[in-house]
């Protein structure tokens, strides 16, 4: 499995954009990319997912480099409510291989006025 | 569609008692799943099931045991609960392998004394 590192906490203020980076340095060909967004006492939520380049969806974006060893999510223009956990997952769940995707500990977003 | 659901949503246990939780999904996922979140740290996965009449363990399924009963639902047992299994414990499914996302259900929180 994919070992994954991302910062412990990140602060910012409504209306910047928010770069979190997960670092995955041992990313297998078959394994994809997805975050997921946890708020205190709910399960998590998913956010986007992808393979390579860039995706964009209507909450946020996946930047992914050539050599796909690390991921940055954008969150454009935050607000109090993106406070949250945010979670870097990196597996292999097309082809069977992955199903025990772990979730790690996260970063811990913190939106101020 | 009420999505994921999970009963009771807290519990209380002595110690050597045993309990069932439940999970049931309306989606039509195939696959579902069951986590353990202790507090400040992310999700582990306990056991899942790729499909109907499969069941798999996951990163710490000791001390547990699943029954996939049908398509919808999904249960988690503890014969003989421990302190240690003091946790927030989260269902989820998942339509098929096409995706990587997972829709969670709002939790049960469960303590053991």
């Amino acid at each position: 499995l994919a070992k994954t590192t991302q910062p412990i906490s990140m602060d910012s203020y409504e209306g910047q954009e928010v770069n979190i980076t997960c670092s995955h340095n041992n990313i297998a060909t078959n394994d994809y990319i997805t975050w997921y967004q946890q708020f205190p006492s709910q399960g998590p939520r998913f956010i986007i997912q992808g393979y390579k380049t860039k995706v964009t969806n209507e909450v946020a974006s996946l930047f992914i480099p050539a050599d796909r060893k690390s991921s940055t999510l954008s969150l454009p223009r935050v607000s109090l409510s993106d406070t949250a956990v945010y979670y870097c997952l990196v597996g292999d769940w097309l082809t069977g291989g992955g199903n025990k995707l772990t979730f790690g500990t996260g970063t811990q977003l913190k939106v101020e006025l | 569609n009420a999505g994921v659901t999970q009963t009771p949503k807290f519990q209380v246990l002595k110690t050597g008692q045993s309990m069932t939780l439940q999970c049931a999904q309306d989606m039509n996922h195939n696959s579902m799943y069951w986590y353990r979140q202790d507090p400040g740290m992310g999700l582990r996965l306990i056991y899942y099931s790729a499909s109907e009449g499969t069941t798999d363990k996951g990163e710490v399924p000791n001390g547990y045991n699943v029954s996939r009963l049908n398509k919808r639902e999904f249960s988690l047992r503890l014969e003989s609960a421990a302190p240690s299994q003091t946790s927030v414990y989260f269902c989820a499914s998942r339509p098929d392998r096409s995706t990587y996302e997972q829709y969670f259900g709002p939790g049960t929180r469960l303590t053991v004394t």
